[in-house]
């Protein structure tokens, strides 16, 4: 069975400082992977996504997220962090053709000191 | 366009009584989801629909938890009775069939219904 794993519950960083988030995650077949951002009382939005292709991909807002298949790793980068990326982080797994059942992980998080 | 529209916002309900949470997924997606989001168990997936169909309901907690889509426009998810357990921010999202590449099939979340049941 598919699952996902966020390690860090919750993180904090100084505004300009860089950030990475972890995400590992465990499927039997290619994986197709998401990061997505939510605010307070807002929805998920979508910052990334990997399926196949070049291992680092790039995202809205200044993300990037690294696919490492040998250590079943995705995780979220960001060089300098601003203070609007408050937020929580959501990593999830689905399958290749089509993401008609993704799985999500717990969240991380991310408090950003002025 | 207007994203995936959920209506109401909030709700405060009394225990034992009937929710209905109602969902306008994008025009044009064919794919409409239920989950739901808690503290202690994070975002599940309830049920989730094709062309209207239902295709996997196996996230549906309890026999108390139903979803109907009568048309490619709307949704909705009741739970009669309701509990306090059942207190959560229940989202709908929505996608299309297509490949990877593309993005078609990306889901895009409305902004969630809080549930509250006293």
């Amino acid at each position: 069975a598919q699952s996902v794993t966020q390690p860090d519950i919750h993180i904090t960083v100084s505004e300009g400082a860089s950030l990475e988030l972890r995400c590992n995650y465990s499927y039997g077949a290619t994986p197709y992977l998401f990061w997505y951002v939510q605010s307070p009382g807002q929805g998920l939005q979508l910052l990334l996504k990997y399926f196949s292709g070049d291992t680092l991909v790039q995202g809205i807002k200044g993300f990037e997220a690294e696919f490492k298949r040998s250590q079943s790793s995705f995780n979220l980068r960001k060089p300098s962090v601003h203070w609007s990326d408050a937020a929580e982080y959501f990593c999830a797994v689905g399958h290749l053709q089509g993401a008609q059942k993704l799985v999500f992980g717990q969240g991380t998080r991310l408090t950003i000191n002025p | 366009d207007a994203g995936v529209i959920q209506s109401p916002r909030h709700e405060v309900t009394e225990m034992g009584q009937e929710v209905t949470l109602r969902c306008k997924p994008i025009s044009g997606h064919d794919y409409l989801f239920w989950y739901r989001q808690t503290m202690m168990r994070g975002l599940e997936l309830l049920i989730y629909f094709n062309n209207n169909v239902p295709i996997d309901d196996s996230g549906m907690p309890e026999d108390r938890f139903s979803a109907k889509m009568p048309n490619a426009s709307f949704s909705t998810l009741k739970i009669q009775p309701s509990e306090p357990r059942d207190s959560a921010v229940y989202f709908c999202a929505s996608s299309s069939l297509g490949l990877a590449e593309t993005g078609s099939d990306t889901q895009y979340f409305g902004p969630g219904t809080r549930l509250t049941v006293l």
